[in-house]
C-alpha cells in the first residue's frame, strides 16, 4: 500500500524567505509519481509540480522545486522567495503504477507567510 | 476551457435525505474520481471511473453511489445522508487512470452539511 507522510502541520515563514515543506512516502512499486498541490483559503486544489520516480533531475516550476531523494523516500517542496500569496495548505500526493487509479494524499501542511 | 465543473457549491441536507452532486469535465479525460476532504485527514478517495461504463470503489465508498454513462459526467449520489457525510467533496479527472505520471485536475469543491 502507498502512504504519504507530512510531518509539519503548520509552518510560519517571513516574506521573501525560502521554505521547505517535508514529504516522505512509502511504496513497494518502482514506478511512481509524486505531486504537490496548493489549496488556498478559497478552497480549490491547484496542481504545482510533478516528479517521476525515474527522473534523474529535480523538478522545477518557477519558484517551486522538488527536492527528490529517492533512497530516503522523500519529496520535499521548496518555495523560493516566498510571497504573501503563498499562504495556503499544501498537500503531497503519490500515484504508483500498481495503483494508478488512486492518488494518495498526505494530511497537508498549512503555510503562513508573515509580512 | 471550463475544466472540471462541480455543482452545487454549497448544500445543506437533513439526515435521511438523498441528493446528487454533479461533476462534468470538458477535457475528454478517461479518468474521473470523487474525494472527500475532512479536517486532519487529507483527501480520501470515494469512487473512481477509468472510462464510461466502468466504476470502482475507493477508500471510503459506503453511503455513496456513482455511475458513468458518458465520458464527460460523473455524478455522486448520497443515498441517505448522515451527519458523518458532512465534508467538502471534490471531483477530479485526469487523462488516464492507468498512468502514474498524469496529474489530477480538480473541481472547486462542494461543501456539504448534513444536520
Amino acid at each position: 500500500a502507498q502512504k504519504i507522510t507530512q510531518t509539519q502541520p503548520g509552518m510560519f515563514v517571513q516574506e521573501k524567505e525560502a521554505v521547505t515543506l517535508d514529504c516522505t512516502y512509502d511504496t513497494s512499486d518502482q514506478s511512481y509519481g509524486l505531486f504537490w498541490y496548493k489549496q488556498p483559503s478559497s478552497g480549490e486544489m491547484i496542481f504545482l509540480i510533478y516528479q517521476g520516480s525515474y527522473d534523474e533531475q529535480n523538478a522545477t516550476e518557477g519558484r517551486y522545486s522538488l527536492n527528490f531523494q529517492k533512497a530516503r523516500k522523500s519529496a520535499n517542496l521548496v518555495i523560493s522567495a516566498s510571497q504573501l500569496g503563498d499562504s495556503a495548505m499544501y498537500f503531497c500526493a503519490m500515484r504508483s503504477i500498481q495503483g494508478a487509479q488512486k492518488l494518495v494524499f498526505g494530511q497537508g501542511t498549512r503555510l503562513t507567510i508573515n509580512p | 476551457n471550463a475544466g472540471v465543473t462541480q455543482t452545487p457549491k454549497f448544500q445543506v441536507l437533513k439526515t435521511g435525505q438523498s441528493m446528487t452532486l454533479q461533476c462534468a469535465q470538458d477535457m475528454n479525460h478517461e479518468y474521473m474520481s470523487w474525494y472527500r476532504q475532512d479536517p486532519g485527514m487529507g483527501l480520501r478517495l470515494i469512487h473512481y471511473s477509468v472510462g464510461a461504463g466502468i466504476t470502482d470503489q475507493g477508500e471510503v465508498p459506503n453511503g455513496y453511489n456513482v455511475s458513468r454513462s458518458t465520458t464527460e459526467d460523473f455524478p455522486l449520489r448520497l443515498l441517505s445522508a448522515a451527519p458523518s457525510q458532512t465534508s467538502v467533496y471534490f471531483c477530479a479527472s485526469s487523462a488516464t487512470g492507468f498512468s502514474y505520471n498524469s496529474p489530477l485536475h480538480f473541481g472547486n469543491g462542494t461543501r456539504l452539511t448534513v444536520t
